[in-house]
């Protein structure tokens, strides 16, 4: 079955302790992306990558850092975590071309005391 | 840059009644056009799109046609469902496919 798979679904954490969380497409896609979602605030841009060993800067990137060394996999390190970054965090991925969907991960709920 | 807005929620309808979710866009040159909707605890799925101008999307009974003069893109459906309260947004890429730019999201409730 075709899909993005994020682990893991929910996490609680506590400041200052460093966390990855996982994210792999079975499809082939040259894009990835990682979202958070916030009340009010919809879906903010983190980072994405275009293809392996190339990624880019979204909307909001500061306090993430992410990594694209194989084209499945696209982890998400959160070296520092603060309480700011509690949310709801979603990969997606897709294949660059006009008019093709982003593919969504269930999402993973994270939470920083 | 781009953006899409989208009508404030929550919308909330009585089983049977009629859908519309506004959205409309600003982008430069010819923008794909989809609708997503997240279901309580998971992510967001593709329900529709529509990649040019006069192009009708269509899937589960919802539809949208991408209105190119009015830069939008509503959501309709004649008879909701109890099974369609949900969070739909409205998303575009540009001409490169490359990022997608999201809105905020109406939060719909339909009950029985």
């Amino acid at each position: 079955e075709a899909q993005v798979t994020q682990n893991p679904r929910y996490l609680i954490t506590v400041t200052g302790k460093k966390l990855t969380v996982t994210c792999s497409q079975n499809m082939n896609h040259e894009y990835m992306s990682w979202y958070r979602q916030d009340p009010g605030l919809g879906l903010r841009q983190i980072y994405y990558s275009m293809n392996v060993e190339v990624t880019d800067k979204g909307d909001v990137p500061e306090g993430y850092k992410v990594s694209r060394k194989e084209k499945r996999n696209f982890p998400l390190i959160l070296e520092s975590p603060s309480p700011n970054q509690t949310s709801l965090y979603f990969c997606a991925s897709r294949v660059v071309s006009i008019g093709s969907p982003l593919h969504f991960g269930n999402g993973t709920r994270l939470t920083v005391t | 840059g781009n953006s899409v807005t989208q009508m404030e929620g929550p919308v909330t309808l009585s089983e049977e009644a009629f859908l519309t979710i506004n959205c409309t866009y600003t982008a430069t040159g010819y923008p794909s056009l989809f609708w997503y909707v997240q279901y309580p605890g998971e992510g967001l799925q593709l329900l529709l799109k529509a990649t040019k101008a006069d192009d009708k999307g269509s899937n589960k009974g919802f539809e949208a046609t991408y209105r190119k003069e009015t830069t939008s893109f509503h959501l309709e459906k004649g008879s909701v469902q109890v099974s369609d309260s949900a969070v739909y947004f409205c998303a575009l890429t540009d001409n490169y496919g490359q990022n997608f730019v999201f809105g905020p999201g109406t939060r719909l409730s339909v009950l029985p």
